[in-house]
């Protein structure tokens, strides 16, 4: 299986300031397509998690642009321009390239 | 709109068997696989497996193997996710979840089950 590890798992953050979230894989997530499949989700308190971006850096419908998603081969990043309230909650990424799909363990973002 | 609509909350005895359902509406239902992830209580998320209501193909994680089953009824758009031999550390929230176009993700998600084993 492919091991997904995030950096930092806590993320204090004041309002209006930049965030970023890392997301290493054990092994290439380049599907023989050519693909690379990996996405970001958020999951805020006491709600299911959301898609925000997926593929490596396309946003998913309704995901504000503050948030983008850059990366290649194993090493992903998830970056928030400028955080607000309601973007408190816990991240995770997750890669789709092979079966079974994998998460990693969670950052969770809060205000300082 | 698109919608996952989960049954509701269960408590079940360790060794039992339980059963959620998944109920679509707002799209194609055979269109886009089903998956179902769990959340232990304060823990992250774990890919359970995967349906295709198309044609009824599964993937499971290993883990699960020979205890966890997943079907779908395509006239009523509901998918099932059954697993038996419960044991205390199943325990969790179960969510249904589907797949995204590229069925590399999943974009729309159920409310969540609550499934307790507890004697």
């Amino acid at each position: 299986d492919i091991v997904m590890t995030q950096t930092p798992l806590s993320s204090p953050v004041t309002l209006g300031q930049p965030a970023s979230i890392s997301c290493r894989s054990s092994q290439s997530l380049v599907h023989s397509d050519g693909n690379t499949y990996l996405s970001w989700l958020q999951q805020r308190p006491g709600q299911p998690p959301r898609l925000l971006v997926y593929r490596v850096s396309d946003r998913f419908s309704g995901v504000p642009d503050r948030f983008s998603g850059s990366g290649a081969g194993t090493d992903f990043t998830l970056k928030i321009t400028r955080v607000e309230a309601g973007d408190v909650g816990v991240y995770y990424c997750m890669q789709g390239t092979q079966f079974p799909f994998t998460f990693g363990q969670g950052t969770k973002l809060e205000i300082k | 709109q698109l919608q996952l609509v989960q049954s509701g909350a269960e408590v079940k005895k360790p060794g039992a068997s339980v059963k959620v359902s998944c109920k679509a509406s707002g799209y194609t239902f055979t269109t886009y696989g089903i998956n179902w992830v769990r959340q232990a209580p304060g823990q992250g998320l774990e890919w359970m497996g995967w349906i295709s209501p198309y044609n009824g193909n599964t993937k499971y994680a290993q883990n699960l193997q020979g205890r966890v089953t997943m079907t779908t009824d395509t006239s009523t758009n509901t998918a099932y996710m059954e697993l038996r031999s419960l044991r205390s550390d199943d325990t969790a929230l179960y969510y249904c979840a589907r797949d995204c176009d590229s069925g590399d993700s999943l974009d729309y998600w159920g409310q969540g089950t609550l499934v307790t084993v507890s004697s």
